[in-house]
């Protein structure tokens, strides 16, 4: 199975600060990978899918990047409602597997 | 309103059944790959199984296989997951999910509020 690995495990920021999560995968995914933002009591809500691609009515401060074995999720500008814990997911396999997550909170 | 909505979940005893279903809403259910992730306790998202649109092909991760089985039936839009030999490991929030494709593994667009799995003697 492919192996993925989220880095940081935790991300304290700024209000308006530039954050980045990298994801690494023990395969090339080609482009075949997605985020999710999720917040405690509420179901995951996918950003981005195809490394790059946001889902209809996400912020735009919210964009992916990568390809084979290193994705990441950027948010422009960090803002209150963005705190969450952020996973990478591959659909490159016919197993899908998650990372560990990345818990943002504002400083 | 387009959703998903599980149940099924409850307490069982280490090596019981439980059979969790999922109804989706206001999609047409039979066009997309569908899919189980849970959550334990205090742990992260974890995918166990995806099934595609006509229920031929399926997928489990290793810690699952040969105990859970993945199953639907387009014309009641439900899916299901029969789960036998539970085990302590297995305690967590079951997410009923849509994939955007066809696909038994996808991006999923959808996630229903899930439902919780208690496995304790």
């Amino acid at each position: 199975d492919i192996r993925m690995t989220q880095s940081p495990s935790t991300l304290s920021a700024s209000v308006g600060d530039r954050v980045t999560i990298t994801c690494r995968a023990s395969e090339d995914l080609r482009s075949w990978l997605a985020w999710y933002q999720h917040k405690p009591g509420k179901a995951p809500r996918l950003l981005i899918y195809k490394t790059s691609t946001l889902e209809i009515g996400v912020p735009s401060r919210f964009s992916g990047s990568g390809s084979g074995t290193e994705f990441t999720l950027t948010i422009s500008s960090l803002q209150p409602d963005d705190c969450a814990t952020y996973y990478c997911q591959q659909y490159s396999d016919y197993i899908g597997t998650f990372g560990q997550g990345t818990k943002v909170e504002i400083k | 309103e387009v959703r998903l909505v599980e149940s099924g979940g409850g307490v069982a005893r280490p090596g019981g059944s439980l059979r969790l279903s999922c109804v989706g809403s206001d999609f047409t259910f039979e066009d997309f790959g569908m899919g189980w992730v849970r959550q334990g306790p205090g742990k992260g998202l974890e995918w166990i199984s995806g099934i595609n649109v006509n229920g031929g092909t399926m997928g489990y991760v290793d810690s699952v296989k040969g105990r859970f089985t993945i199953s639907r039936d387009n014309s009641k839009k439900s899916l299901y997951l029969q789960m036998d030999s539970l085990r302590g490991e297995d305690t967590a929030l079951y997410y009923c999910v849509k994939g955007r494709g066809r696909l038994r593994n996808d991006a999923f667009d959808l996630w229903g509020q899930g439902t919780m799995v208690i496995v304790s003697s």
